[in-house]
């Protein structure tokens, strides 16, 4: 089946402007992570949701950043006046309850000018 | 909070032969996974193999096997008679089944295959 897509592949965006990235998880999958990969930070959890609510924001670096998802299914990570520190791989990952393994997509890559 | 630490941020290896990629990492939890993942140019994870803290036995997946020691908090991943499509970035990762299950990776090994 089809695995986790993600959407814009490449973004790049001036500084102060909003951007939205989207992810598509894989069907039947109720919990759904996002990362953010970058250069001086590396791999870090951004926020986790379990069906429609996010029990976990804590890695969340500040509040520009805020996500949604709705219908259990897709997700929206929004970032607001973004910055050049915001340059990043923005990763997405689903899996079912629990304690099971995550699929990854294959990212999107922001680029703040 | 969890840490996990790939002292070795390159490697290299000879077609065919034998890579081990090193991980430590702490906590003071005692229900975990333990995770390898490869990241091509793709950015695409893949997961390689795991490892369940609670088994005292090493995984093997294929070409893949790692040496867990759970005392010493190490797990080091081997690839045996390396292929080109094995390079990669190499991420190790930790999840805390008791915490909402985010993974915490390490700052991952690049490793480099010799023809």
């Amino acid at each position: 089946g089809a695995g986790v897509s993600q959407s814009p592949s490449n973004k790049v965006t001036e500084k102060g402007k909003d951007v939205e990235l989207r992810c598509d998880p894989i069907s039947g999958h109720t919990a759904l992570y996002w990362y953010r990969q970058s250069l001086g930070q590396g791999l870090e959890f951004l926020i986790y949701f379990q069906g429609n609510s996010a029990p976990d924001k804590s890695g969340l670096p500040s509040d520009r950043f805020s996500a949604e998802r709705t219908g259990g299914s897709v997700s929206t990570l929004t970032i607001q006046r973004t910055q050049q520190e915001d340059s990043a791989v923005y990763l997405c990952a689903s899996s079912f309850r629990g304690p099971y393994e995550q699929y990854f997509g294959p990212g999107t890559r922001l680029t703040v000018t | 909070a969890q840490t996990v630490t790939q002292s070795q941020p390159e490697m290299s290896v000879q077609e065919a032969e034998t890579v081990t990629l090193s991980c430590t990492y702490d906590t003071s939890e005692s229900d975990y996974y333990l995770f390898w993942y490869k990241q091509p140019p793709s950015r695409q994870m893949i997961l390689v193999i795991r490892q369940e803290a609670y088994k005292q036995q090493n995984a093997t997946e294929n070409r893949f096997s790692v040496n867990f020691q759970k005392a010493a908090k190490s797990f080091s991943l081997k690839i045996s008679d390396s292929q080109l499509g094995d390079a990669a970035m190499y991420f190790c990762a930790y999840r805390n089944n008791n915490a909402g299950n985010m993974l915490t990776f390490g700052g991952g090994t690049r490793l480099m295959v010799k023809p």
